[in-house]
């Protein structure tokens, strides 16, 4: 079965200083892709950034990095120069192979930016 | 703004009651998602549609719960004899079909809170 685990329920961090975000997931899948969304309270899920199992790379998006390290399963959301409008729930979440729609998400973490 | 729309934004009902929730989706987008998110916790899925067919659907999915996406536009969700346990938000998503450069990611709107007392 496919899971995916984020052990931060909340994290601080000081405007304009970079946070990293942990997620590690779990498929027997060869092919799946990972996705970052962001919650601010108004309830909209946002999308920020994705990365495919296959690719070599790591995603960049902006201020939005995903360091993938996929023998450790783990796909951790770095976000740099962090801005007061960046507080919110952070969800990782995880397609299956392609034909299966059925997206797991993670438990999120808040973030709260200090000024 | 076309972005996917949701209504009613809130809904407060007593148990017992029906309530339905109505989601349109992007116009080109030809699937679409059903999420519940209670508390603390993150979307859990409820059902999925490709155009007018329902293709999945969860176990979370109770008999109480009915989805429809009649001619492959918007889609309605429906909740007979509501329960306390049902309270959360319900988030409907859509995305396009695959192909180019999309990457898989949903379209969300901002979702219905259900608040049963």
């Amino acid at each position: 079965a496919q899971k995916i685990t984020q052990t931060q329920p909340g994290m601080f961090v000081q405007e304009k200083e970079a946070v990293t975000l942990d997620c590690t997931y779990d498929t027997s899948d060869p092919s799946y892709g990972l996705f970052w969304y962001k919650q601010p309270s108004s309830g909209e899920m946002i999308f920020l950034i994705y990365q495919g199992s296959y690719d070599q790379q790591n995603a960049t998006e902006g201020r939005y990095s995903l360091n993938f390290q996929k023998a450790r399963k783990s796909a951790n959301l770095v976000i740099s120069a962090s801005q007061l409008g960046d507080s919110a729930m952070y969800f990782c979440a995880m397609r299956g192979r392609p034909g299966t729609y059925k997206y797991i998400f993670g438990t999120g973490t808040r973030l709260k930016v200090l000024a | 703004d076309t972005g996917v729309s949701q209504d009613p934004r809130h809904k407060i009902t007593k148990r017992g009651q029906n309530v339905t929730f109505r989601c349109d989706p992007i116009s080109e987008h030809n699937r679409l998602y059903w999420y519940r998110q209670t508390l603390g916790q993150g979307p859990e899925f409820l059902t999925y549609f490709q155009n007018e067919a329902q293709l999945e659907k969860s176990r979370l999915l109770s008999d109480r719960f009915s989805a429809e996406r009649p001619k492959g536009s918007f889609s309605t969700l429906e909740i007979q004899r509501t329960e306390q346990g049902d309270s959360a938000m319900y988030l409907c998503a859509s995305s396009p079909p695959t192909g180019g450069t999309y990457t898989g990611e949903l379209f969300f709107g901002e979702g219905s809170r259900l608040t049963v007392l």
